[in-house]
Parts: C-alpha cells; sequence; structure tokens
C-alpha cells in the first residue's frame, strides 16, 4: 500500500497570497495517476487536480499541481477567500486507492 | 450532469451488517468505475473498493473479509455491505465514479452511518 504524506498539516495565510502544499509518497506513483480534492465542511470532497497536473472542469486557473515519482505539489497563486478549506491528495494509480491525511488551510 | 445519492440507515448495531446503496442519474453506469469511500475524523478519507458495471470488483485489503460491492445496471444502482461492523465502522460513508485517468470527478453528498447499541 502506498502511503502519502501531506505537508504541512495546518497552512495559514492571507487572501491574495500564495500557497504551496505537498504530497509525499512511500513508493512512486505509477503513470502519475495522483489527484487533489479540495474539502468543505460538511460537504463531499470536490476534485481539482487529476493525473498530477490537469485541472478538473471548473476549476480555476490559480489552481495548478506538479511533480513526478514520489513528491507531488498543488499550488494555489492568490488565495481567495473561498479556497479556504481541507485540500487531500490521492494516488489512484494502484491499488488499494490512497489518501493523504489533509492539509488544512486556513486565514491568517 | 451526472449526480450520485447515497441512501441506507444511519444507525446500525454492533456484529450487524451496514448496507447502502447509490443511486446514479445523469450519466451511463459504464466504462467508469462506482467506488465508496469513508471518511472518520481519525482515519481522513479511506478508499473501500469499486464495482465495474460487468460486476467485477477490487476492494481495500484492510476490508476485503467484510466488503460486497454489487452493482444493478438496470437500476442505475450500486450497493454496499459491510459486515460485522463495530464502532470503528461509524463514519461518512461516500459513493463517487472513478475513471481510469480523471480520478473521482463526482460525488454524492455523503452519509453519516453510526454504529451502536
Amino acid at each position: 500500500e502506498i502511503v502519502l504524506t501531506q505537508s504541512p498539516g495546518t497552512l495559514s495565510l492571507s487572501p491574495g497570497e500564495g500557497a504551496t502544499l505537498s504530497c509525499r509518497a512511500s513508493q512512486s506513483v505509477s503513470g502519475g495517476l495522483l489527484a487533489w480534492y479540495q474539502q468543505k465542511p460538511g460537504q463531499a470532497p470536490r476534485l481539482l487536480i487529476y493525473n498530477t497536473g490537469s485541472r478538473a472542469t471548473g476549476v480555476p486557473d490559480r489552481f495548478s499541481g506538479g511533480g513526478s515519482g514520489t513528491d507531488f505539489t498543488l499550488t494555489i497563486s492568490r488565495l481567495e477567500p473561498e479556497d479556504f478549506a481541507m485540500y487531500s491528495c490521492q494516488q489512484y494509480g494502484s491499488s488499494p486507492h490512497t489518501f493523504g491525511q489533509g492539509t488544512k488551510l486556513d486565514i491568517k | 450532469q451526472v449526480q450520485l445519492q447515497e441512501s441506507g440507515p444511519g444507525l446500525v448495531k454492533p456484529s450487524e451488517t451496514l448496507s447502502l446503496t447509490c443511486t446514479v442519474s445523469g450519466g451511463p453506469l459504464s466504462v467508469y468505475t462506482w467506488n465508496w469511500i469513508r471518511q472518520t475524523p481519525g482515519k481522513g478519507l479511506e478508499w473501500i473498493g469499486y464495482v465495474y458495471p460487468s460486476g467485477v470488483t477490487a476492494y481495500n485489503p484492510a476490508l476485503k473479509s467484510r466488503v460486497t460491492i454489487s452493482v444493478d445496471t438496470s437500476e442505475s444502482q450500486f450497493s454496499l455491505k459491510l459486515s460485522s461492523v463495530t464502532a470503528a465502522d461509524t463514519a461518512v460513508y461516500y459513493c463517487a465514479r472513478g475513471q481510469t485517468v480523471r480520478a473521482f470527478e463526482f460525488w454524492g453528498p455523503g452519509t453519516m452511518v453510526t454504529v451502536s447499541s
């Protein structure tokens, strides 16, 4: 099983600032099949990024994903108030699909 | 627009079987995997397993001995059964549509299931 470790656990920033979230895998993610989800309290996760760097339908271009092998990042270029939420990475290239424990992005 | 909706009991007694159904609307079942995921405060998101429209399944080894996922294409539904539940199975359960490259693009709103006597 691939273990995904996200850092930091909590990131406190102000609107307008940029954010970089990290997701490290215990072994190489097959095919770069790494996704990022945004989740707000009481809601289901929302797909932001799939296949390492492809934005899902309707996702603003201030969200971008990158990386390869075992190290991946989600970058938010200019934080909007609605971006403050929990972010989780997921690898779906091998079974079992696994998720990271999440990074909470909160308002400073 | 594809929509998914979970349904089933919100309370299950210990040692009994948790049963949930996910109803899909707005798109075909074909081509995709149909997944169950759960979320607990302590463990975060945990993938339970998936079923293809053909009935082929894959399960998380951690739960495999207790899980059955099935599909009813005529009703556009797929179901989860988790046997011998304990308090550790208390979670929000989500269904989601998966695709080989596009990950889990559509999710149901989730349903809270509590295991308690």
